[in-house]
């Protein structure tokens, strides 16, 4: 079974400030782990993915997250904050192999920049 | 071809009316995802397709809904006699199949169908 917590349901912060999102994921194997960005009226967009190469993984736009086995986390970052980051934002877990169909998505996280 | 197409972007419906949606995926991927998306949560997975075989249906929510997928290119999800509590975005999305890029299933999501069951 795998499921993941995102720990919190809005995040507030000034443009040009940094960005952190919290996610712990629970998983019985190896899992692959992304975060996926959902701005209104648009599709779900890949930021990152992480494949059990580099535990430092880079996206799209400036983010990054690190895979922390120990903690069990996936944290989002990003330096500093734009006003067009302001969306939703989810955690995603997946296995690898012959269950890699299925995504398992946290609640997500709603992103709010102050000018 | 520049992304996942879905259609229609926005259904109202009366309770206990059918509905389908539709899905025309990226050409060059084989594996074609349905989602649900309900307010304040995250999507939630449904079934999926290889080519025009569906490999993964139990998680569907009853046996109102289905897929189909006939020719391994768009696909249609139906909803029959829906409730109010069928009123949520649903999204599709494809993908190479797994260890085409990198070893993990990277799906490309339209922007979904949202239905409302008055």
């Amino acid at each position: 079974a795998q499921s993941v917590t995102q720990l919190d349901s809005h995040v507030s912060v000034s443009e040009g400030t940094p960005v952190l999102l919290r996610c712990n994921y629970s998983s019985s194997y190896s899992p692959s782990l992304f975060w996926y960005v959902q701005h209104p009226n648009k599709g779900l967009q890949l930021l990152l993915k992480y494949t059990s190469a580099a535990t430092l993984v880079k996206g799209i736009n400036g983010f990054e997250a690190e895979f922390k086995k120990s903690e069990t986390s996936f944290h989002l970052t990003k330096p500093s904050a734009h006003m067009s980051d302001a969306a939703e934002y989810f955690c995603v877990v997946s296995p690898s192999g012959a269950g890699s169909y299925q995504l398992t998505f946290g609640k997500g996280t709603k992103l709010s920049v102050i000018p | 071809d520049t992304g996942v197409s879905q259609d229609p972007r926005h259904k109202i419906t009366k309770r206990g009316q059918n509905v389908t949606f539709r899905c025309d995926p990226i050409s060059e991927h084989n594996r074609l995802y349905w989602y649900r998306q309900t307010l304040g949560q995250g999507p939630e997975f449904l079934t999926y397709f290889q080519n025009e075989a569906q490999l993964e249906k139990s998680r569907l929510l009853s046996d109102r809904f289905s897929a189909e997928r006939p020719k391994g290119s768009f696909s249609t999800l139906e909803i029959q006699r829906t409730e109010q509590g069928d009123s949520a975005m649903y999204l599709c999305a494809s993908s190479f199949p797994q260890g085409a890029l990198s070893g993990a299933n990277v799906l490309t999501f339209g922007a979904g169908s949202r239905l409302t069951v008055l």
